[in-house]
């Protein structure tokens, strides 16, 4: 059974571009979560979408903006890219119905703002 | 205050020997949930193992168990038997609250190192 898919998995972009970053969730898992790692640090919550909908939302400015597709795929975007956007991005999908509610992650995308 | 904190930024282990990765959290809600990942140089989160707060017996998955101790809030990870791949950063993470919230606070990571 295939994993959590991200693409792309690295990318460049110069400070005040944008970019969007995809996930595809385990067959099944019908949440999505995204995170950002810093390098050095363990990552930090961005978004959580259940059925299509924002379920949760971290402590990330209105450049961050995400959503989740009929398929339960889902998008994260980043307008206006500053310096410290820098990071690997971590979708993650889990199985709603799950008690421990474990995360199983993707290999992220790594992104390096010039 | 840190919601978790992992006061092991490095450990070193001999391969075939076990080894505990400490982690202490703070929550005030009843229902939570505790995690370990394991994150090796690809970058990927493995998840090893799961201890619910209302658990009465300690998490055990293989080579992983987790030593659980809710007076003192710790949910230390135990490697037994230690190989060459479990070389990789490890990463205690906490579910507050119960119901639909699926959020995970995580700690800043252990970067283990199994010896030969």
């Amino acid at each position: 059974d295939a994993g959590v898919t991200q693409s792309p998995t690295h990318l460049i972009k110069t400070r005040g571009q944008h970019v969007t970053l995809r996930c595809s969730p385990i067959s099944g898992h019908k949440s999505v979560s995204w995170y950002q790692q810093v390098l050095g640090q363990g990552p930090q919550f961005i978004f959580q979408y259940y059925e299509k909908e924002e379920r949760g939302r971290g402590n990330f400015p209105d450049r961050f903006s995400a959503r989740q597709f009929p398929n339960y795929s889902s998008e994260l975007n980043v307008n206006a890219l500053l310096l410290g956007d820098s990071a690997l991005y971590l979708c993650a999908s889990s199985f709603w119905q799950s008690e421990a509610g474990e995360l199983f992650f993707g290999e992220g995308s790594r992104l390096t703002v010039l | 205050a840190q919601k978790i904190t992992q006061t092991q930024p490095g450990m070193f282990v001999q391969e075939k020997e076990a080894v505990t990765l400490d982690c202490t959290y703070d929550t005030s809600d009843q229902s939570y949930g505790l995690f370990w990942y394991k994150q090796p140089s690809s970058g990927e989160m493995i998840f090893l193992i799961y201890q619910g707060s209302y658990d009465e017996q300690n998490a055990t998955e293989g080579r992983y168990s987790l030593n659980f101790q809710k007076a003192r809030k710790s949910a230390n990870l135990v490697i037994s038997a230690s190989q060459l791949g479990d070389s990789a950063m490890y990463f205690c993470a906490m579910r507050e609250g119960a119901g639909s919230a699926r959020q995970l606070t995580f700690g800043s990571g252990t970067q283990l190192t199994v010896l030969p």
